[in-house]
């Protein structure tokens, strides 16, 4: 059973930038997207964008100025930078695998990302 | 963008009742790519349903999902204790741009 571990940063002040990691266990990066999902206190679940194990990225429109999600396979993890942060941007984060073109089945168990001054 | 609206916002039902909750997009959404989660405090969001009507492995059948196009519901058949928590759904039919209804919070009541 494939199982997702996430890490990174948890306080952040306005400007700087986010920087997560997400480890594959049990599975290997292949075969799937791997996507990262935000849910801001008290708000819906947002998309933030996916890449699979050659590095193909797909990102939301409305950050992909700011988002870059990068791949390392030989230690089996793909990661997370935004740039840029502000209030609006403190959520928690889950790291999650894609199947079936857009569904996520196994996720990572979140972070909690603050941005305050 | 697909806007996904659910409704109602709050659903106060007692165990054993059955719940019904509903999510109306604002453009069809193709192949019927509509899925449900299951999200409990702390948790993870947990895919219950995919394809508009098919459970996910492990989902108990007293879940089942219709509708297409841009009307799609859950039906909770009857409400056991551990299935109060929040219900989003999520369209995916316009991969790889995907997005969630804002969620039904199902309380005991």
């Amino acid at each position: 059973q494939v199982q997702l571990q996430q890490w990174g940063a948890g306080l952040l002040k306005p400007s700087e930038t986010l920087s997560l990691t997400c480890a594959v266990y049990g599975g290997s990066l292949d075969l799937y997207y791997w996507s990262w999902i935000r849910q801001p206190p008290g708000k819906r679940l947002e998309w933030i964008g996916q890449i699979n194990h050659s590095g193909s990225t797909n990102y939301n429109p409305s950050l992909k100025s700011r988002v870059t999600i990068s791949v390392d396979t030989s230690k089996n993890q793909f990661s997370l930078n935004l740039s840029s942060v502000t209030a609006a941007d403190t959520a928690v984060y889950y790291c999650a695998r894609v199947v079936g073109g857009g569904l996520q089945k196994h996720w990572g168990q979140g972070t909690l990302v603050t941005v305050s001054s | 963008e697909i806007v996904l609206t659910q409704s109602p916002g709050t659903l106060s039902l007692s165990p054993g009742e059955r719940a019904t909750l509903s999510c109306r997009a604002s453009q069809s959404v193709s192949s019927n790519h509509l899925a449900w989660y299951q999200q409990k405090p702390g948790q993870a969001p947990r895919l219950l349903i995919f394809a508009a009507s098919s459970r996910a492995t492990g989902t108990p059948d007293r879940f089942s999902g219709s509708g297409s196009e841009t009307d799609f519901t859950l039906t909770i058949s009857r409400l056991e204790p551990e299935d109060f928590a929040v219900y989003y759904c999520q369209q995916y039919g316009r991969s790889p741009s995907i997005t969630f209804g804002q969620g039904t919070r199902l309380e005991i009541k």
